[in-house]
């Protein structure tokens, strides 16, 4: 069974530009979890789609959004790239909407220059 | 809403010994507590769960207590190895607004000493 699969896994986009991370679950998960770690930081979550829909957003500004595909794949744009944007992004799904694993991506780590 | 505190950010312990990592959270209607393994430049995976009708699992050298009055649950890691440096995290989940949601610990580096 395939993984969670992230791309591109490095981006460098300059200040100001927009950036687009891409995030296939794994088969038969129908909901995709946005989070931003930091270097040597936390898991900072982003954003939440189940079904389609957005479910919840953490606290992050309006310029970071997302929309999830009918096949449940799933867009983080952020635009307007400023530079402590730069950060490992990981993607998560899991089976169901809540009390289940979120299994993860490898990662999309966007620098911002 | 809900906050998880996890302590300590950094643990260093000797190889053989025990390692304890304990997280609080605030909300008392969380009902699932994972912890998740993250090594140097790996993703994020779950190695333990618990969910808020059981106070203590186990699996192998690992296991995790909840004290559900307290609000608080621990990760214990026995005869460390090490293999078990990484990156921890521990989360609590609830239902908020019809919504769930997993609330993150800020994550503990654990160092084994050989």
């Amino acid at each position: 069974e395939a993984g969670v699969t992230q791309s591109p896994t490095h981006l460098i986009k300059t200040r100001g530009q927009q950036a687009t991370l891409r995030c296939s679950p794994i088969s038969g998960h129908t909901s995709v979890y946005w989070y931003q770690q930091a270097l040597g930081l936390g898991l900072q979550f982003l954003l939440w789609y189940d079904e389609g829909e957005e479910r919840n957003r953490g606290n992050f500004p309006p310029r970071f959004s997302g929309r999830q595909f009918p096949n449940y794949s799933s867009e983080l744009n952020v635009n307007a790239l400023e530079l402590e944007d730069s950060a490992l992004y990981l993607c998560a799904s899991s089976q169901q909407r809540g009390l289940t694993e979120a299994f993860f991506g490898q990662g999309t780590r966007l620098t911002v220059v | 809403g809900e906050n998880v505190e996890q302590h300590p950010s950094t643990l260093s312990v000797q190889e053989g010994d025990s390692a304890v990592i304990k997280c609080t959270y605030s909300d008392s209607a969380s009902n699932y507590f994972p912890w998740y393994k993250q090594e140097l430049g790996k993703r994020p995976q779950l190695i333990i769960d618990i969910r808020s009708n059981v106070g203590e699992k186990k699996d192998q050298r690992i296991a995790v207590t909840l004290n559900k009055t307290a609000k608080h649950f621990s990760l214990h890691i026995t005869e460390t190895q090490p293999e078990d440096s990484a990156v921890y995290f521990c989360a609590a989940g609830l239902f908020m607004d019809s919504n769930y949601q997993l609330i993150w610990g800020a994550g503990t580096k654990l160092i084994i000493k050989p």
